[in-house]
């Protein structure tokens, strides 16, 4: 089965530093997504993204947020200026069609950042 | 108010049993319903899916969905060792791609 591949699978950094989380979603796949999930919590939507631009974004997702997709497979969240409390697991998803079906979103194994 | 709510358990059966795993929700807008399991360190993979109340058979799994309670079950027969992993119900609302997710039953099935 084809699969969202990100890396790295851990990454660890100073508080202040900028971070760039890679992802290579499917590669037949339209639509592509940030979610992340702290320690304990609950899968949070991050951003989502189709046709070059950000189609919907959660009150998470702020300026020192952004993504990127620089070419035609990679697919990368940027954290400009990291803090402590962005210490999560964050994983990467794609899928065919947006949709009020929302047809089998594949997930990445995720990155877990430790912001220390 | 917390929009999707599911008991975080650790939820412990022997092998062989009926796994009974529960969502409630407050906003009734939410229209499309689905089960994700969730093995350690990896991400969120779709069990079931299904948008009217009723149930819905997959195999060993059935989903059930009550929107007149706001309320979602998730049935496993014959449960498996393999079975262990998380199990987390997410929910859409209509015309957006973004899903809301509870925070996952922890279930364990020993052999």
């Amino acid at each position: 089965e084809p699969e969202v591949t990100q890396t790295p699978s851990h990454q660890v950094t100073q508080m202040g530093q900028e971070v760039i989380l890679r992802c290579v979603p499917i590669s037949n796949h339209l639509y592509f997504y940030w979610y992340r999930q702290i320690l304990g919590q609950k899968v949070e939507f991050l951003v989502s993204f189709y046709n070059n631009e950000i189609s919907e974004k959660s009150e998470i997702f702020d300026d020192q947020f952004s993504v990127e997709r620089p070419d035609g497979s990679n697919f990368t969240l940027k954290i400009r200026s990291t803090k402590l409390e962005d210490s999560a697991m964050y994983f990467c998803a794609s899928n065919k069609a947006k949709g009020s079906r929302n047809e089998k979103l594949f997930f990445g194994s995720g990155t877990q950042l430790s912001v220390l | 108010q917390k929009e999707v709510e599911q008991d975080p358990g650790p939820l412990s059966v022997p092998e062989g049993a009926i796994v009974s795993l529960n969502c409630t929700y407050s906003n009734s807008a939410f229209q499309y319903f689905m089960w994700y399991r969730q093995y350690s360190r990896k991400g969120p993979e779709l069990l079931m899916y299904t948008y009217s109340s009723g149930n819905k058979e997959d195999g060993r799994f059935t989903a059930q969905v009550d929107k007149s309670s706001k309320y979602i079950s998730l049935f496993i027969r014959d449960s498996q060792p393999s079975d262990s992993a998380t199990y987390l119900c997410a929910m859409i609302f209509p015309g957006y791609s973004t899903l809301t997710f509870g925070k996952g039953t922890m279930l364990l099935v020993s052999p």
